[in-house]
């Protein structure tokens, strides 16, 4: 069946460095992959998405780079800050049917 | 403002008694979602819903149910069958499959 792989689970990064965030999915036919940070006792909230028809897309400090070979897709956040300290979804939707599923996250610590 | 609503914010559920959790989207969006979360579990889908009148089963739909009777609307039964419903409940909805928005969660226990 359809799966999502994340990596790591959690992550530590000191204030200012980068932070990758990778994952994998099962099914070729995914088509929309979107990236959403989740706050303590909050839904999550969309940060950047990216189609199967696009190699990279960028947003100010945060990026997503997608290898449909491989099947392979990335979260690249620059330069953090300590506000970027959340746990961190990724996702693939199947296409077709709508139905979205989702990485089991990635804690990120952004130390002082 | 456009969103998806949930509620309530918390409920406390007896053991063997239904309980149904409300979402309600004024975004126009066609597809709706159920998930569940737990620690270190990540996001579990149990039902999805792409139009009116339909739904399909996630991973987990079993112990709960759902209905799509409005576009706005799609509540979640947690049923008696469920052995272990206390969670983190998440409602989305979507155009498509994409851009997906997430209400702010119901978390339910059983006391």
């Amino acid at each position: 069946g359809e799966n999502v792989e994340q990596h790591p689970s959690t992550l530590s990064v000191q204030e200012g460095d980068s932070a990758v965030i990778k994952c994998t999915y099962s099914d070729s036919a995914s088509n929309y992959f979107p990236w959403y940070k989740q706050e303590l006792g909050k839904g999550p909230q969309l940060i950047i998405d990216i189609r199967s028809n696009v190699g990279e897309k960028k947003d100010q400090r945060i990026a997503v780079t997608l290898n449909k070979t491989a099947k392979h897709f990335s979260l690249h956040i620059t330069e953090t800050q300590p506000e970027d300290s959340a746990v961190y979804f990724c996702a693939a939707r199947y296409y077709g049917d709508d139905k979205i599923i989702f990485g089991k996250g990635t804690r990120l610590h952004i130390l002082p | 403002d456009g969103g998806i609503t949930q509620s309530p914010k918390y409920l406390f559920r007896k053991e063997g008694q239904n309980v149904t959790l409300s979402c309600e989207q004024n975004l126009n969006h066609d597809a709706m979602y159920w998930y569940r979360q737990d620690p270190g579990q990540g996001l579990r889908l149990i039902y999805y819903s792409q139009i009116v009148n339909d739904f399909q089963k996630g991973d987990i739909a079993e112990g709960y149910s759902v209905s799509r009777e409005k576009k706005e609307s799609f509540p979640l039964t947690v049923t008696s069958a469920q052995k272990n419903p206390t969670a983190f409940y998440l409602c989305a909805s979507s155009i498509s499959g994409r851009k997906a928005f997430f209400g702010q969660g119901t978390r339910l226990t059983v006391v």
